[in-house]
């Protein structure tokens, strides 16, 4: 079974500051990572993916197999951060659905 | 506009009645997923087409759900009999693999969701 869990539901921040989301993944072959990101009132988006190694609005993730982790990053928060933060994992198979964690709340404080 | 609509936006039914849903995928997409996601959740994953075939079903999908996806474009959802714990948002999301107008392997775009309360 497939699992992902994201330990904190709400994190505040001062801009300017570093964050990290984190996210744990449960599964046992080679997953494929994403980040998941809901502005207010806006739908569900991909922010970026662990294949593709890259940063998307300053946020980078880094896939470590070895503690089954994948969190979110990035060293100088901004207001228009704020949002709500999904990590989600794809296990494969024909269907390539989704197993999305229960999501972190983000607020950049000015 | 080119993403994933879904329609309606909100239904409010009452105990017992059927609800029916709709989703339009990018015109493109070949891959369709229906996802529900209750308060303070993520989105968990209902079922999936590949075209017109129903390939996958989650244990969530009790038999009261039926899920359509006729020529292998929109997709509707319903729900027979609802109950109060089918209050949910539902989501639908379209994807295709890579070189489908630029789209990411599997890169799954979501709609803004039908939110269900039933009273």
């Amino acid at each position: 079974a497939q699992r992902v869990t994201q330990p904190e539901k709400l994190l505040s921040v001062f801009k300017g500051a570093p964050v990290e989301l984190k996210c744990n993944y449960s599964y046992s072959g080679s997953p494929e990572l994403f980040w998941y990101v809901q502005y207010s009132r806006q739908r569900l988006q991909l922010l970026l993916r662990h294949i593709s190694r890259e940063s998307i609005k300053g946020f980078t993730a880094d896939l470590n197999k070895g503690e089954t982790s994948f969190h979110l990053k990035k060293p100088f928060a901004q207001e228009e951060d704020s949002a709500m933060y999904y990590c989600a994992l794809s296990g494969g198979g024909s269907a390539r659905q989704l197993t999305f964690g229960s999501g972190t709340q983000l607020t950049v404080l000015p | 506009d080119t993403g994933v609509s879904q329609d309606p936006r909100h239904k409010i039914t009452k105990r017992g009645q059927n609800v029916t849903f709709r989703c339009d995928p990018i015109s493109e997409h070949n891959r369709l997923y229906w996802y529900r996601q209750t308060l303070g959740q993520g989105p968990e994953f209902l079922t999936y087409f590949q075209n017109e075939a129903q390939l996958e079903k989650s244990r969530l999908l009790s038999d009261r759900f039926s899920a359509e996806r006729p020529k292998g474009s929109f997709s509707t959802l319903e729900i027979q009999r609802t109950e109060q714990g089918d209050s949910a948002m539902y989501l639908c999301a379209s994807s295709a693999k890579r070189g489908a107008s630029g789209s990411r392997s599997y890169e799954q775009y979501f709609g803004p969701g039908t939110r269900l309360t039933v009273t």
